[in-house]
């Protein structure tokens, strides 16, 4: 069974840079798993941040990327405001028509 | 503008059933996979299942065998048809676009709770 392992908890300064990473528990991410990022606030729906690796979606800052980090899908936050402090979940393409989200982040912003 | 809207949610006893529809508005539905993802209460996000737009369906573990993902390309709608539905169903459940295939939803509507209790 396909895990996918993010971090549980990231803090990160306002102002300041913070990089949450998504990993597979056996095996190494790579472009063909189509990584995408997801922003959920408590009680709202999921808003989409990356697809595909490295595509924002519309409407989304470029403070938000996304890319290929050793291993790992990585989304990286720069100049970190006070509202992006939320969940972040990312859902990795494991093949045979199978998607499997990770855990989330919880990043607080302090 | 792309929306997509759930509707069929509610109160089921474990066992029973229930179907989901959303509806797709704002791009050629024909052309896309939709998928269905769901969170628990306090969890996390679990994806749930994946129509492509040949009709080619998909499933979690957790759900195959009881749930139905279809689509009426006709109506721009997509359905989850959920039986035999057990307390840990209980969710809230996400229709989405996909942007990649099968793979990476980008647009999501706000979603419907299912709540199987007794």
């Amino acid at each position: 069974q396909t895990v996918v392992t993010q971090e549980p908890s990231l803090s990160v300064s306002p102002g300041g840079t913070v990089t949450l990473t998504c990993g597979l528990s056996s095996g190494s991410v790579s472009t063909a798993h189509y990584p995408s990022w997801y922003q959920q606030t408590p009680g709202q729906a999921p808003r989409t941040l990356i697809y595909t690796t490295n595509t924002r979606s519309s409407g989304v800052p470029n403070r938000f990327s996304g890319s290929i980090l050793g291993n790992k899908a990585a989304l990286t936050i720069t100049g970190a405001q006070a509202d992006d402090e939320c969940d972040y979940y990312c859902v990795l393409y494991v093949g045979g028509g199978i998607s499997v989200f990770g855990g989330g982040t919880k990043v607080t912003v302090l | 503008e792309v929306e997509l809207l759930e509707s069929g949610g509610g109160l089921v006893q474990p066992g029973g059933s229930q179907r989901l529809s959303c509806a797709a508005s704002g791009f050629t539905f024909v052309n896309l996979a939709m998928s269905w993802v769901r969170q628990a209460p306090g969890k996390g996000l679990e994806w749930v299942s994946v129509v492509n737009p040949e009709g080619g369906t998909y499933y979690a573990d957790s759900v195959k065998g009881r749930f139905t993902i279809s689509r009426d390309n006709s109506k721009n709608t997509l359905y989850l048809q959920m039986n035999i539905l057990r307390v840990e169903d209980t969710a809230v459940y996400y229709c989405t676009r996909n942007s990649r295939g099968v793979a990476a939803p980008d647009y999501w509507g706000l979603g419907t709770l299912v709540t199987v209790s007794s």
